[in-house]
């Protein structure tokens, strides 16, 4: 099992440029998350999905897209790069149902925006 | 959502015990308690849960108060590569996970 894969692992845009950070598990997970951790700072969910079709905001939506048209890949869409966005987006995922189900982390993917 | 507050940092040296702990007070009676640590440079991996009781795995053991309001991580014998940032966050039935600020572990060697 691959697990939880990011592409690109690394991308320079510049102010304005729009682009997807792809997300895709192998592990028929239901739930996956998308999360952006600024140089030392902690994790804030700006995106989550409860299953193919259903999406909801986290903590740091604004600037972000996110669609579930599958089980398997949740893209996270950039509709217009400003500096802030520079940032590491991670991805996450797990089996939905239970509290004891802990989510499965990408590697990530490192964004600067010029 | 449930807070957390962990201490900013702590420093331990090699091969000795270290425990983390994590107030969660306002923790509700259905959400479990989780341990993520993320290395330098990598994605968050999980560490461990519970609910109530105390809990063991081969990466370390959990603590948790009788009241629910604070519970201990601990590493058993810290190693180098237990460097990391450690965060715990209440699982909500949901599974929505939100994350704190997390306390940095340092290990001298």
């Amino acid at each position: 099992n691959a697990g939880v894969t990011q592409t690109p692992k690394f991308q320079v845009l510049k102010t304005g440029q729009s682009m997807t950070l792809q997300c895709a598990q192998d592990m028929n997970h239901e739930y996956m998350s998308w999360y952006r951790q600024d140089p030392g700072m902690g994790l804030r969910l700006i995106h989550y999905s409860v299953g193919a079709g259903i999406t909801d905001q986290g903590e740091v939506p604004n600037g972000y897209n996110v669609s579930r048209s599958t089980t398997e890949d949740f893209p996270l869409r950039l509709l217009s790069a400003a500096p802030s966005q520079t940032s590491v987006y991670f991805c996450a995922s797990s089996s939905p149902g239970t509290p004891t189900r802990h989510y499965t982390f990408g590697s990530g993917t490192r964004l600067t925006v010029v | 959502d449930a807070k957390t507050t962990q201490p900013n940092s702590m420093e331990s040296n090699e091969e000795e015990p270290v425990h983390l702990p994590c107030n969660h007070s306002t923790i509700s009676g259905t959400d479990y308690i989780h341990w993520y640590r993320q290395l330098p440079s990598q994605g968050p991996e999980y560490v461990i849960h519970g609910l109530t009781s105390n809990v063991n795995n081969r990466m370390a053991s959990l603590a948790i108060a009788e009241d629910r309001k604070s519970s201990t991580l601990i590493l058993h014998r810290a190693t180098l590569r237990d460097a990391a940032v450690y965060y715990c966050t209440p699982m909500e039935y949901g599974n929505k996970l939100v994350f704190g600020a997390g306390t940095i572990l340092r290990v001298k060697s």
